[in-house]
């Protein structure tokens, strides 16, 4: 089963900043946090991971909380091309790829 | 630079069949993992191949099989194909299995469906 759980769909307006949550109560002390989208009919596409600390790239900021129960994936400034699901995960640093895979939040940008 | 390459990219097969499918990984990746979506899910994990060893097995049972070549090509092999095996079979690479290897590159996938 998978260790985390996410809202099954979300609205954003276009420009607007989309917060995607993530519950991963269970998360143990050695376990990131990672963020992947699928775009319809493609692969997944990394976005961004974490360990404790929040992290920023060119895509998304990662908010996770002191307690590492939760967290957030931010988009700034949603595109109509940011619609995909959005897929949290939590995997072992240096496992194996095994990552367990939930269902992600389906999120639509509306113009 | 190239990405992950998935061969082919749709496909059509009756039940009872062999399906082969493949993936060339990004120049210098030689970790490969390949995983079945089913529509409507997330990605399920069949196997990791690194240096071409299998390092990680999902729950699949034994019709699926796979292999990494030396330059760290792979193909994946399911034999007596069932309806059930119609997904979405992604090819993913990553540098290698350490802590500088944390991000797959996912190929597009290879479409198969099972008449």
């Amino acid at each position: 089963d998978a260790k985390t759980t996410q809202p099954p769909s979300m609205d954003c307006a276009e420009g607007r900043a989309a917060n995607l949550p993530c519950n991963h109560s269970t998360i143990s002390g050695n376990e990131y946090v990672y963020w992947y989208r699928q775009i319809h009919s493609q692969g997944p596409q990394y976005i961004i991971h974490g360990l404790k600390n929040n992290e920023t790239n060119e895509m998304a900021s990662l908010i996770i909380t002191e307690d590492r129960k939760s967290s957030t994936l931010i988009l700034p400034h949603a595109t109509l091309r940011d619609t995909a699901v959005y897929y949290c995960i939590v995997r072992l640093q240096d496992s194996n790829y095994q990552l367990i895979w939930g269902a992600g939040t389906k999120l639509i940008i509306k113009p | 630079d190239a990405g992950v390459t998935q061969s082919p990219t749709h496909l059509i097969k009756t039940r009872g069949q062999h399906v082969t499918l493949r993936c060339s990984p990004i120049s210098g990746h030689k970790s490969v993992s390949w995983y079945q979506q089913v529509l409507g899910q997330g990605p399920q994990f069949i196997f990791q191949y690194y240096e071409k060893e299998e390092r990680g097995r999902g729950n699949f049972p034994d019709r699926f099989s796979a292999r990494q070549f030396p330059n760290y090509s792979s193909e994946l092999n399911v034999n007596a194909l069932l309806l059930g095996d119609s997904a979405l079979y992604l090819c993913a690479s990553s540098f290698g299995t350490g802590s500088g290897a944390n991000v797959l590159t996912f190929g597009a996938g290879s479409r198969l469906t099972v008449l």
